[in-house]
């Protein structure tokens, strides 16, 4: 069965300051990873995936994540923070084929930016 | 943007009570899903719905626990009879035959009192 791993619950940065949010994930086979975001008392938004293909990908809002096969990571980052960043990321593997995904989550990452 | 839309936003209910949750997937989509989180707690998958069937669910999903796709827009969720371990923020999702992505909708927050 598929696992996530974040180490870090809660993370405080600067705002203009550079951001790594770390993930390790378990799988048997190649995997589709996610991060979604979840700003207090909304939904989860997709930040971007991994399928396949350039293991560097760029999501939305300037984030962009880095598929490390080697060290079965999926780090996000961001070169500079802004305070609406301010949120809990998740960090998410599936499992599935064709449409069909079953998502594992990370516990969640909370993101704190201050002046 | 296409978007799951997800009713009611919050619900307080009393232990005991039935309780339905409602889903609108995005148009196009086939699979259904229903996950939750409890507060504090990781998202975890509960259900999944394809093709007017449960495809899969977790041991979570016991009797209590049933989905419905009661015409071609809705998805629904019902809690047979609420506990207090009940309480969480219900999410659904749904995906279309391919590309690998599935959408989640606001959330419904229940909570059991």
């Amino acid at each position: 069965a598929q696992s996530v791993t974040q180490p870090d619950i809660h993370i405080t940065v600067s705002e203009g300051a550079s951001l790594e949010l770390r993930c390790n994930y378990s799988y048997g086979a190649t995997p589709y990873l996610f991060w979604y975001v979840q700003s207090p008392g909304q939904g989860l938004q997709l930040l971007l995936k991994y399928f396949s293909g350039d293991t560097l990908v760029q999501g939305i809002k300037g984030f962009e994540a880095e598929f490390k096969r080697s060290q079965s990571s999926f780090n996000l980052r961001k070169p500079s923070v802004h305070w609406s960043d301010a949120a809990e990321y998740f960090c998410a593997v599936g499992a599935g084929s064709g449409g069909y995904q079953k998502v594992t989550f990370g516990i969640g990452t909370k993101l704190q930016v201050i002046p | 943007e296409p978007e799951v839309t997800q009713t009611p936003s919050h619900q307080v209910t009393q232990m005991g009570q039935e309780v339905i949750l409602r889903c609108v997937p995005i148009s196009n989509h086939l699979y259904f899903y229903w996950y939750r989180q409890i507060l504090g707690q990781k998202v975890e998958f509960l259900v999944s719905f394809y093709n007017n069937e449960i495809s899969e669910k977790s041991e979570i999903f016991d009797d209590q626990f049933s989905v419905e796709r009661p015409d071609g827009s809705n998805f629904t969720l019902k809690i047979r009879s609420t506990k207090l371990e009940d309480s969480a923020m219900y999410f659904c999702a749904s995906s279309e035959t391919s590309g690998n992505t599935i959408y989640f909708g606001e959330g419904s927050w229940l909570t059991v009192v």
